[in-house]
């Protein structure tokens, strides 16, 4: 079965210290994993995926397949960054269904 | 705004009755899905279209619902008898392009409550 774990529902941390969102997954095939954020009175919206191995708003995140896990990244956290996380399990089969996870709400204190 | 349209925003009823919700994707988008996401968890598949071809509808939870989209444009979302718990954030998402580089472009939801 497909399944994505977040194992933090809050995160609290300071203005300039680091973030890691855990996220580890289950799944049997190829993963394609992302990671969505929500803020504050927006959508959710995509925020960066495993395969463009980019770094969006100074967030990066690694696919380890030995561990399943795809944790989010960020060495200098900012108040902006205040919002709801999500990990998702991409399956594809002609379309890009998604198996979210439970959400990690991030709070940056100033 | 030429994001995703959803409405209505909300919507109240009464357990038994039916409700009928719409999805207007980004013009173009060939892709459309529908998420339910319920409190303090994060969104679950339910069905998606490719034009007006429904594609996958096993994850759809009962046969309470069902999903159209006529012509491969706005989609709408049923759910008959409605219990109380159906109450839930109901996302419609778009998209276009190859599956393995489509991105999804998400809705602000309809958030049901059954009474």
């Amino acid at each position: 079965a497909q399944r994505v774990t977040q194992p933090e529902k809050l995160l609290s941390v300071f203005k300039g210290a680091p973030v890691e969102l855990k996220c580890n997954y289950s799944y049997s095939g190829s993963p394609e994993l992302f990671w969505y954020v929500q803020y504050s009175r927006q959508r959710l919206q995509l925020l960066l995926r495993h395969i463009s191995r980019e770094s969006i708003k100074g967030f990066t995140a690694d696919l380890n397949k030995g561990e399943t896990s795809f944790h989010l990244k960020k060495p200098f956290a900012q108040e902006e960054d205040s919002a709801m996380y999500y990990c998702a399990l991409g399956i594809i089969q002609g379309a890009q269904k998604l198996v979210f996870g439970q959400g990690t709400r991030l709070t940056i204190n100033p | 705004d030429t994001g995703v349209s959803q409405n209505p925003r909300h919507k109240i009823t009464k357990r038994g009755q039916n409700v009928t919700f719409r999805c207007d994707p980004i013009s173009e988008h060939n892709r459309l899905y529908w998420y339910r996401q319920t409190l303090g968890q994060g969104p679950e598949f339910l069905t998606y279209f490719q034009n007006e071809a429904q594609l996958e509808k096993s994850r759809l939870l009962s046969d309470r619902f069902s999903a159209e989209r006529p012509k491969g444009s706005f989609s709408t979302l049923e759910i008959q008898r409605t219990e109380q718990g159906d109450s839930a954030m109901y996302l419609c998402a778009s998209s276009r392009g190859a599956a393995t580089n489509e991105k999804l472009f998400f809705g602000s939801g309809t958030q049901l409550s059954v009474l």
